[in-house]
């Protein structure tokens, strides 16, 4: 069963533009849930969404955003790009998601870098 | 933000030796606690996901258990082995949404 993939692995953007990430979760699963990982703050949840829907959403600005496809493919967009976006973005995907005792399963990342 | 803290920071540990280390997080509205493995250029791994006060898991060398009266969790290393070096996340999930801890780093010297 091939893993979750995310796209692209490498991403250098200006100051003031906009990125769009996709992460696309195991097959079956329903629930794909975002992060951001900075070497100051640690892993933090940015949002999660099941069957097309936002269920929950961490403490970030509203420049972040994201949405998930009928196929359970999930996008996140960054407007208006600052440096302190630069981080390893990390999608997982899971059965039914944070409401459960499922596991998640991780993607290999997205590194932004911001200049 | 919860309040999610993982300590040792780090911790070296010698070949064949077992540890521990500990995860408290707060109890309120808690649905559940995952524990991580996270090795260095890969995706984090998940260990386990308990919720049931006194919960106990284990996989291989590796176990994991759960006071949620108290807040805290506890992960056991036995006969520790380099592929074991690691860094250790536990994530509460707390209203539907995980909080991390910052990890515990688990150097294993040969």
């Amino acid at each position: 069963k091939a893993g979750v993939t995310q796209t692209p692995r490498y991403l250098i953007k200006t100051r003031g533009q906009q990125v769009t990430l996709s992460c696309s979760p195991i097959s079956g699963h329903r629930s794909v849930s975002w992060y951001q990982q900075t070497p100051g703050q640690g892993l933090q949840f940015l949002f999660e969404y099941f069957s097309e829907t936002q269920r929950n959403k961490g403490n970030f600005p509203g420049r972040f955003s994201g949405r998930q496809f009928s196929n359970s493919r999930s996008e996140m967009n960054v407007s208006t790009l600052e440096l302190g976006d630069s981080a390893l973005y990390l999608c997982a995907s899971s059965v039914v998601g944070l409401a459960s005792t499922y596991e998640q399963y991780f993607g290999p990342g997205t590194r932004l870098t911001v200049t | 933000i919860l309040n999610v803290e993982q300590s040792p920071q780090s911790l070296h540990v010698q070949e064949g030796d077992s540890t521990n280390f500990t995860c408290s997080f707060p109890s309120s509205n808690f649905y559940a606690l995952h524990w991580y493995r996270w090795e260095t250029a890969k995706s984090p791994e998940a260990l386990f996901v308990m919720t049931l006060n006194g919960d106990e898991k284990k996989k291989g060398r590796i176990s994991a258990t759960l006071n949620t009266k108290e807040g805290y969790s506890y992960l056991y290393i036995k006969g520790s082995q380099p592929e074991d070096s690691a860094t250790y996340l536990c994530a509460s999930s707390n209203d539907y949404k995980l909080s991390f801890g910052a990890g515990t780093t688990v150097t294993v010297r040969a």
